[in-house]
């Protein structure tokens, strides 16, 4: 089946850095690519969605210009959160477009100390 | 996308068949019923989906009503490893850039010994 590579699965950074999550279509090639953001004990909530060599568009409320997300192939998508704080630890998942559905990475754990 | 709803909890008895409902009253005639889950800190994976017709995989069964207003998710030999978090969510199937998932609260199920 349509396989999603993330990673990291977990990252430490400190405040003010930047960090990069990549997420790979290993045996598909995905047109699309969605980035969701999980608090806990919360549901996952759409950030943007990523359309190859296009650029994304975000959802209502999620700066672009924190969250800087590149699709630069049809099985590469990358989030870079910039200037990371506190606040932005989370846990972040990206989803494929599939024949089927959708299939999902197995989440970046982020903290920002 | 239609909007779902689901019971906040659940629980059920290992070796038990689990059987989860979901109401999507406004369903249109092109969305289909998907079913994924979502175990501790990882990414959503996914179980079902069907249009109008029950559907059977090795993992569930999918029962959706004559009028589609509603469906069962059937986990029929329920074991410790499928307590997580069950998403239903109706979207438009295929690659579509316009079909994203929104994912609702879910139904917490909890597999008791």
């Amino acid at each position: 089946g349509a396989v999603v590579s993330q990673h990291p699965s977990r990252v430490i950074c400190k405040s003010g850095t930047s960090v990069k999550i990549e997420c790979r279509s290993l045996d598909f090639q995905a047109t699309t690519m969605f980035w969701y953001r999980q608090f806990p004990k919360q549901s996952l909530m759409l950030m943007a969605t990523s359309n190859e060599g296009s650029k994304a568009t975000y959802e209502q409320g999620v700066e672009k210009d924190k969250f800087l997300i590149n699709h630069a192939s049809l099985t590469l998508s990358t989030l870079t959160v910039t200037s990371a704080h506190p606040e932005d630890s989370s846990f972040y998942i990206c989803g494929g477009s599939a024949d089927y559905g959708y299939t999902f990475g197995s989440g970046t754990r982020l903290t920002v100390v | 996308d239609a909007k779902t709803t689901q019971p906040t909890s659940m629980d059920c008895a290992e070796g038990r068949a689990a059987n989860l409902p979901c109401n999507h009253s406004t369903i249109s005639g092109n969305e289909y019923v998907y079913w994924y889950r979502q175990i501790h800190s990882q990414g959503p994976q996914y179980i079902i989906h069907g249009l109008k017709n029950n559907e059977t995989n090795e993992m569930a069964s999918l029962i959706i009503t004559e009028d589609r207003k509603s469906s069962t998710l059937i986990l029929p030999h329920a074991t410790l490893r499928d307590t997580a978090v069950y998403y239903c969510i109706v979207r438009v199937a295929g690659r579509s850039s316009a079909s994203k998932i929104i994912f609702g609260s879910g139904t917490r199920l909890s597999i008791r010994p």
